[in-house]
């Protein structure tokens, strides 16, 4: 298998653009999680996903942040706007439940000027 | 309650000794410890875990060793190699549960 897939895997913006992350999970996982890794807070679960539907967005920073998980194969997580203090690496991971180990895909740098 | 407590922040070990990483944790119900292991610019990659029906566990040169009493489980690697240089996280989670916490992370450096 491909493994779960991000895109881009880098991405440079400015401050009030709308940013958005793309992920798909490994095929048969029906459980995704979108997490932010930060130098000061480390790996933090931002949402999570199960068969398709948001289980826990409790991780979201704010409403600038929303994700949507419209098939098994496909999730976005949008910043709108972007401010600078978002600049981290976001993480999306798949599981084939939601007890089971989670994988994680590359990751998308997100710098935000 | 939720956290996981990691140590050290970094470590830095010659060729062919032994790394050690140890984890805490506090919530009695947590009962699945994944160790992952992250190169730069990559994403997490499961390394081994344990489940704490077990002291320890050994997959090659890497060992968990687990001790339910203390809630504290350590990462051992075994002769240490220059490509082990990596960012190793612990987590814990409740197998009732999807969620899992995070360590903070320990940057290994392996000197050749």
């Amino acid at each position: 298998d491909a493994g779960v897939i991000q895109s881009p895997r880098h991405e440079v913006t400015e401050m009030g653009q709308e940013v958005t992350l793309r992920c798909k999970p490994i095929s048969g996982h029906n459980s995704l999680f979108w997490y932010r890794q930060t130098m000061m807070r480390g790996l933090e679960l931002l949402i999570y996903f199960n068969n398709n539907v948001p289980i826990d967005d409790s991780g979201m920073p704010e409403d600038r942040f929303s994700a949507k998980m419209p098939n098994a194969s496909f999730s976005t997580l949008k910043i709108q706007p972007s401010e600078p203090r978002d600049s981290a690496v976001y993480f999306c991971a798949s599981s084939l439940t939601s007890v089971e180990t989670q994988y994680f895909g590359p990751g998308t740098r997100l710098l935000v000027l | 309650q939720q956290q996981v407590k990691q140590s050290p922040q970094s470590l830095i070990v010659q060729k062919g000794g032994i790394s050690i990483i140890n984890c805490a944790y506090e919530n009695t119900a947590f009962d699945y410890f994944p160790w992952y292991q992250q190169f730069p610019g990559k994403g997490p990659a499961l390394l081994i875990a344990i489940r704490p029906d077990v002291s320890e566990k050994k997959e090659g040169r890497f060992t968990i060793s687990f001790n339910k009493s203390a809630k504290q489980f350590s990462l051992h690697i075994m002769d240490s190699q220059p490509g082990d240089s990596a960012t190793y996280f612990c987590a814990a989670s409740d197998s009732g549960t999807y969620k899992y916490i995070f360590g903070t992370g320990t940057r290994l450096k392996v000197l050749a």
